[in-house]
């Protein structure tokens, strides 16, 4: 079955280091997000991208970068974690020209 | 930009009993309003969505209304079951980009 995980599910690093969160879809679809969870926030918006080779920031990109290398991978890195990047992340996906988008299980990252 | 508005934040109510979540969207814009679920420990699952040029849909137990001129919608859960208990979000979206409300914990009380 078509799905879309995410890799590692928790991760613990330390401030300063680079860390690298995977999503990888095998639906076919055009459009990739990323997201990050915390209370009181819902789900904010990091990066989008509507395409292979195609990025956009979002809402809350600061720190973070994603890259677009073929359809069914939008890696997201963070160059210098930080305490403040603690959260919970979420990568999904849609079809071109849909609304609709479908989510991985998350990945739990802590920054010590 | 978009800012989405959600209350509850929490919601307690009696198995068999309704709920109601409202929201509230800024951007006349915005056409496409989702309803996710969201279960301990996993991504977000779409359960119903409207879009602008509809007033209401439904789905078995769970409809969604819209008021464009007031700019607000609201996710109705009839007849709660155990099985409902989660987080539920609202967005608002335009060009595919979805703008999320804070959540609203329901539960259901047995």
């Amino acid at each position: 079955d078509a799905e879309i995980t995410q890799s590692p599910r928790h991760k613990i690093t330390e401030t300063g280091r680079q860390v690298t969160l995977a999503c990888h879809q095998t639906w076919n679809h055009n459009n990739m997000f990323w997201y990050r969870q915390d209370l009181g926030h819902g789900l904010r918006l990091i990066h989008y991208s509507y395409g292979v080779q195609d990025t956009n920031k979002g809402e809350v990109s600061d720190g973070y970068s994603v890259s677009r290398s073929n359809t069914e991978d939008l890696p997201l890195t963070l160059e210098s974690a930080a305490s403040s990047q603690t959260s919970v992340y979420f990568c999904a996906s849609s079809p071109a020209g849909s609304d609709e988008q479908f989510f991985g299980p998350g990945t739990r990252l802590t920054v010590l | 930009g978009e800012n989405v508005e959600q209350h509850p934040s929490t919601l307690s109510v009696q198995e068999g009993d309704s709920a109601v979540i409202k929201c509230t969207y800024s951007d006349s814009a915005s056409n496409y309003f989702p309803w996710y679920k969201q279960e301990l420990g996993k991504g977000p699952q779409l359960i119903i969505d409207i879009r602008s040029n509809v007033g209401e849909k439904k789905d078995q137990r769970i409809a969604v209304t819209l008021n464009k001129t007031a700019k607000h919608f609201s996710l109705h859960i009839t007849e709660t079951q155990p099985e409902d208990s989660a987080v539920y979000f609202c967005a608002a979206s335009s060009n595919y980009q979805l703008i999320w409300g804070a959540g609203t914990k329901l539960i259901i009380k047995p």
